[in-house]
């Protein structure tokens, strides 16, 4: 039963275009939300979270949308860079974080030149 | 500066063996998350300990599966009688804040 569904393994965009990486959720416990990016043989590097309490959140290229009532949050990367290209995970949590994450299978962001 | 540091990087252990990953958080963080990783899936939690305190461990496997972090020293995950399907990519996390901090993970192979 995966409560965090990320439902396209790939995503490539143009360099300088926007990227939308989208999450959907199905446990309305989730209360507490988090963007993951990854490089191969490496861990989770954490980039943005956000609050069920907001429905928008923004950390300069980065932006996390939440739509509480659809279950669905998405990241938008604008510029998008090659620096981007990378394993992004979308994570959700209960008690504002204090619980262990519940990841998506992740997407991979290719930016091509 | 150190972050969440795991070691081994790379673990091979065959069939029936005992393999002991460790995870040292950051400084200052009391609170340690182990999380596997299979091929070609996201990141599954497994257990969250406190100093000598397990606080979850639903995710962990009922048997075989093991995991502590004593007073003094790192969290150690311990997988007894490994299998083929324990072969991933294993990950702690330190930090009960937003943005929990992961280390570079073992990635255990299972021969």
């Amino acid at each position: 039963d995966q409560q965090v569904k990320q439902n396209s393994p790939s995503l490539s965009v143009q360099e300088g275009r926007i990227s939308i990486l989208n999450c959907d959720y199905t446990n309305s416990m989730f209360d507490y939300f988090l963007w993951y990016k990854k490089y191969p043989a490496e861990g989770p590097t954490f980039l943005i979270s956000i609050s069920s309490i907001k429905d928008k959140n923004e950390d300069g290229r980065f932006t996390v949308f939440l739509n509480k009532s659809a279950k669905h949050l998405s990241l938008h990367i604008v510029p998008s860079q090659p620096g981007d290209s990378a394993v992004y995970f979308c994570a959700a949590s209960r008690r504002g974080g204090a619980d262990g994450l519940t990841f998506g299978k992740g997407t991979h962001l290719i930016i091509q030149p | 500066n150190a972050g969440v540091m795991q070691n081994p990087r790379h673990l091979v252990r065959r069939r029936g063996q005992e393999a002991r990953l460790r995870c040292s958080p950051m400084k200052g963080h009391s609170h340690v998350y182990w999380y596997r990783q299979l091929p070609e899936e996201g990141l599954k939690f497994m257990v969250y300990l406190q100093k000598e305190n397990i606080i979850d461990e639903s995710g962990m496997p009922k048997e075989r599966f093991s995991a502590e972090f004593p007073k003094e020293g790192p969290s150690i995950l311990r997988i007894q009688q490994v299998v083929r399907g324990d072969s991933a990519a294993y990950f702690c996390a330190s930090g009960r804040d937003y943005g929990y901090t992961f280390g570079s993970g073992t990635r255990l192979t299972v021969v």
